[in-house]
């Protein structure tokens, strides 16, 4: 078991680009959950998965945002025509369902948006 | 709607000395309650949880937390910080098969 892994682990790109995130989670973990933090913030939540299922979207995901977990293993999250408000780090967390709590943090893809 | 509140923003200890971080949560029940640390360049780690039963739950590195219902409080203990301690320290609750963090005591230790 080697944890929850991400990628990449920072990407830089310019206002209007798109970027795609992977996270690989631990692997009999049904759950996959994504979350954004800003300097000075606590994690917020973005969305989550239960196996292939999308099952919650948070409103801070806004339409140029879209996550997804094909198969029900490793999940991408891809930002379209990035904003300077992007600019965060992306936190992905795994867990088993029967004990959603104990989520399992990745290193997080750190995104600067220029 | 459920919220967790850290009114500390920076901690700072002297290595040796004993710690205690600050945590309020407003919930209509008895909600999960847990504290995460992070590291610099290192993801979130659990460091304990409650969920019923024993109001002082004991973590990882040595710490504890108490949970008071009268105070909805779950504040983070150790009897003596070491110069590793050094790192953001966050309460978060649950809802709704959801975490729900508040925004971090960072913790500054002096040697």
């Amino acid at each position: 078991d080697t944890g929850v892994s991400q990628n990449p682990r920072h990407k830089i790109t310019k206002r209007g680009q798109n970027v795609t995130f992977r996270c690989d989670p631990i692997s009999e973990h049904n759950r996959l959950y994504w979350y954004r933090q800003t300097l000075g913030q606590g994690p917020e939540f973005l969305t989550y998965f239960q196996n292939e299922a999308q099952l919650e979207k948070s409103r801070l995901l806004s339409d140029r945002f879209s996550a997804e977990r094909p198969k029900g293993s490793f999940s991408t999250l891809e930002i379209q025509r990035t904003e300077q408000g992007d600019s965060a780090m992306y936190l992905c967390a795994s867990s088993p369902v029967a004990s959603f709590y104990e989520q399992y943090f990745g290193p997080g893809t750190r995104l600067t948006v220029t | 709607a459920q919220s967790v509140t850290q009114p500390d923003i920076h901690i700072t200890v002297s290595e040796g000395a004993s710690l205690e971080l600050r945590c309020n949560y407003s919930y209509g029940a008895t909600p999960y309650l847990f504290w995460y640390v992070q590291s610099p360049g290192q993801g979130l780690q659990l460091l304990l949880k409650y969920f019923s039963g024993d109001t002082l739950v004991q973590g990882i590195k040595g710490f504890e937390a108490e949970f008071k219902r009268s105070q909805s409080s779950f504040n983070l203990r150790k009897p003596s910080v070491h110069w590793s301690d050094a790192a953001e320290y966050f309460c978060a609750v649950d809802r709704d098969d959801k975490i729900i963090f508040g925004k971090g005591t960072r913790l500054h230790i002096l040697p």
